[in-house]
């Protein structure tokens, strides 16, 4: 059991927009501590797609954002495309300065 | 361009021990803490540990403690993570991955190994 929840699965048509949940506690979102979000591919390594809470990387799409409110994040993905068919992890940090993840969610383009 | 290499696929027999390296280059390893995920077959990611290259200070998930071993030879800018005991369950991929800090909130993995499979079987 993961100690962040996000849900299993989300899905959309290609150019809708679909969001993913991240939800945590005091001891880690709750406690200050920034979110991070990653995009894993089929068979590759997690790749950081938005950090503190709301940046991205070069080279990130600014379809992809990041929101943080309380103990919970979301990652949003506007003008869904194929390519987007991936794993998406949210990231943070617990007072045992220890790293937390949620469990992924998968998300489909229909 | 920073790159973490990680060495090949291992595969072990239960109460055996694996030794997974990670060697980094296009950058100095001392400069940043090296963390450990692990993910199985069909799982998610779980965070295992992190080693402070520059003193060998580390924090293990409770879960491993007493199992995982996490050492640097800076020598050759190369980290390792140690598993002992091991159990089918154990069966994963294993990634080191460069951890960025910021400030005493923000913790993010930049850079990840292309992970390492384990296999636990007898």
């Amino acid at each position: 059991q993961s100690v962040l929840t996000q849900p299993p699965s989300v899905s959309g048509a290609p150019g809708q927009r679909v969001t993913i949940s991240c939800t945590g506690s005091s001891s880690n979102i709750g406690a200050g501590y920034a979110v991070h979000w990653y995009q894993q591919l089929p068979g590759t390594a997690p790749k950081l797609l938005i950090f503190g809470d709301v940046n991205r990387p070069s080279g990130v799409p600014d379809r992809f954002s990041g929101s943080k409110s309380g103990t919970s994040a979301s990652l949003a993905i506007t003008g869904l495309q194929a390519e987007d068919e991936a794993d998406y992890y949210c990231q943070s940090y617990d007072n045992n300065l220890e790293g937390v993840f949620g469990g992924g969610t998968k998300v489909t383009v229909l | 361009q920073v790159q973490l290499v990680q060495s090949g696929a291992e595969v072990k027999k239960p109460g055996a021990s694996v030794k997974v390296s990670c060697k980094a280059s296009g950058y100095t390893l001392t400069g940043y803490y090296m963390h450990w995920v692990r993910q199985a077959p069909g799982q998610g990611l779980e965070w295992m540990g992190w080693i402070n290259p520059n003193h060998s200070g580390t924090n293990f998930a409770e879960k491993f403690q007493g199992r995982v071993t996490m050492t640097t030879d800076t020598s050759i800018s190369t980290a390792y993570m140690e598993l002992s005991r091991l159990r089918p369950d154990d069966t994963a991929v294993y990634y080191c991955a460069r951890v960025i800090k910021k400030g005493t909130s923000w913790y993010y993995f930049d850079y990840w190994g292309q992970g390492t499979l384990v296999t636990v079987s007898s």
